[in-house]
């Protein structure tokens, strides 16, 4: 089955300085790659996707890169603010067999200093 | 407004004790899901449900129970069967069929004494 690999797991940076998270998927059959944050006690939210038909997608000071051929994807942050404190997760998914299931790597603790 | 509810935010229960958690939504969607969060950990999946009166169990089924009788909700019964049951419990959902977002909701946070 499909493996989420995620680094770093803790990742510290002054304001301002941009942050890059890197995933790792084992599944070459694998899609739908999402972004989620979560603060602290709550649930995750989605902040970004990407499809494998397309190599990066940008939202403001957010943007996603996929690499199918290396079987890895990151997430890419600029201009960090304080609110961007959280931990981040990637996710792996494919629509054939577990029917849109997916797999998370283990996570990122992104602490902005002031 | 639609969303995700999950109640209670924070539950205790003593060793040997079955306790049901619940989730609710009001997204229209078909699929459901549970997972579990420990630190460190990323989120692991204990069972989902893509259709009413139907559910399979997820990587981490044993010790946890699921009903579907409607569509908007999903409980999640932890029984004493459950060795390690001490965790952040989440629920999400999602449109069935194909590769798309899952909603969470904020999440149960079980301690048990």
């Amino acid at each position: 089955g499909e493996n989420v690999e995620q680094h770093p797991s803790t990742l510290s940076v002054q304001e301002g300085d941009s942050a890059v998270i890197k995933c790792t998927y084992s599944d070459s059959a694998s899609n739908y790659f999402p972004w989620y944050k979560q603060e602290l006690g709550k649930g995750p939210q989605l902040i970004i996707d990407i499809r494998s038909n397309v190599g990066e997608k940008k939202d403001q000071r957010i943007a996603v890169t996929l690499n199918k051929t290396a079987k890895h994807f990151s997430l890419h942050i600029t201009e960090t603010q304080p609110e961007d404190s959280a931990v981040y997760f990637c996710a792996a998914s494919s629509s054939q067999g577990s029917q849109g299931n997916l797999i998370f790597g283990k996570g990122t603790k992104l602490s902005v200093k002031p | 407004d639609g969303g995700i509810t999950q109640s209670p935010k924070y539950l205790f229960r003593k060793e040997g004790q079955n306790v049901t958690l619940s989730c609710e939504q009001n997204l229209n969607h078909d699929a459901m899901y549970w997972y579990r969060q420990d630190p460190g950990q990323g989120l692991r999946l204990i069972y989902y449900s893509q259709i009413v009166n139907d559910f399979q169990k997820g990587d981490i089924a044993e010790g946890y129970s699921v009903s579907r009788e409607k569509k908007e909700s999903f409980p999640l019964t932890v029984t004493s069967a459950q060795k390690n049951p001490t965790a952040f419990y989440l629920c999400a959902s999602k449109v069935w069929g194909g590769v798309n977002e899952q909603f969470f909701g904020p999440g149960t946070r079980l301690t048990v004494l």
